[in-house]
């Protein structure tokens, strides 16, 4: 079965500075993966998504994800974060089919951005 | 403009009752899905339709009933057998063949009294 784990359930950063989230998936074939964004109470928008090819994504919103088979990793990176990224960050990977049967999600990064 | 709208956005509902959750898009997407979010926890799949008249089981169908009678239209009805239907509950849909994002509505929060 595929699983999703992000590390860290909360995450600070100052406004301007370097972000990275992390996520670790666990699938037996070529992942499909994918970063979405929700603010609160609300759908969830999606960032970026990788299926193959350069393993370097890039999203919207300045976002971009490095796929490492090696490590089973997809981290989410930004180079200057704005107080408007403050929200909930969940990767997620989609089996055979890319998806179509459903996505896996991991349990979700509250980043929160400091003035 | 073309989306996924869900209805109604707060939903109370007493014990016992049973409960159904609009979802609608015109995408002119295939497959359709509902996810339930609990705080900490993510997102986890209930019961997805990749096509009219047909659907499979997530990972926690029980408890809950789906129809998909058009295209366009995937409700989802919460039953007295969900034991803790108190939830923000998301529905979802896509294209429905390989490398497709699936996209999301603004949700439906659930509370049961």
């Amino acid at each position: 079965a595929q699983s999703v784990t992000q590390p860290d359930i909360h995450i600070t950063v100052s406004e301007g500075a370097s972000l990275e989230l992390r996520c670790n998936y666990s699938y037996g074939a070529t992942p499909y993966l994918f970063w979405y964004v929700q603010s609160p109470g609300q759908g969830l928008q999606l960032l970026l998504k990788y299926f193959s090819g350069d393993t370097l994504v890039q999203g919207i919103k300045g976002f971009e994800a490095e796929f490492k088979r090696s490590q089973s990793s997809f981290n989410l990176r930004k180079p200057s974060v704005h107080w408007s990224d403050a929200a909930e960050y969940f990767c997620a990977v989609g089996g055979l089919g890319g998806g179509a049967d459903g996505l896996t999600f991991g349990k979700g990064t509250h980043l929160i951005i400091q003035p | 403009d073309g989306g996924i709208t869900q209805s109604p956005k707060y939903l109370f509902r007493k014990e016992g009752q049973n409960v159904t959750l609009s979802c609608e898009q015109n995408l002119n997407h295939d497959a359709m899905y509902w996810y339930r979010q609990d705080p900490g926890q993510g997102l986890r799949l209930i019961y997805y339709s990749q096509i009219v008249n047909d659907f499979q089981k997530g990972d926690i169908a029980e408890g809950y009933s789906v129809s998909r009678e058009k295209k366009e239209s995937f409700p989802l009805t919460v039953t007295s057998a969900q034991k803790n239907p108190t939830a923000f509950y998301l529905c979802a849909s896509s294209v429905a063949r390989d490398m497709n994002e699936q996209f999301f509505g603004p949700g439906t929060r659930l509370t049961v009294l």
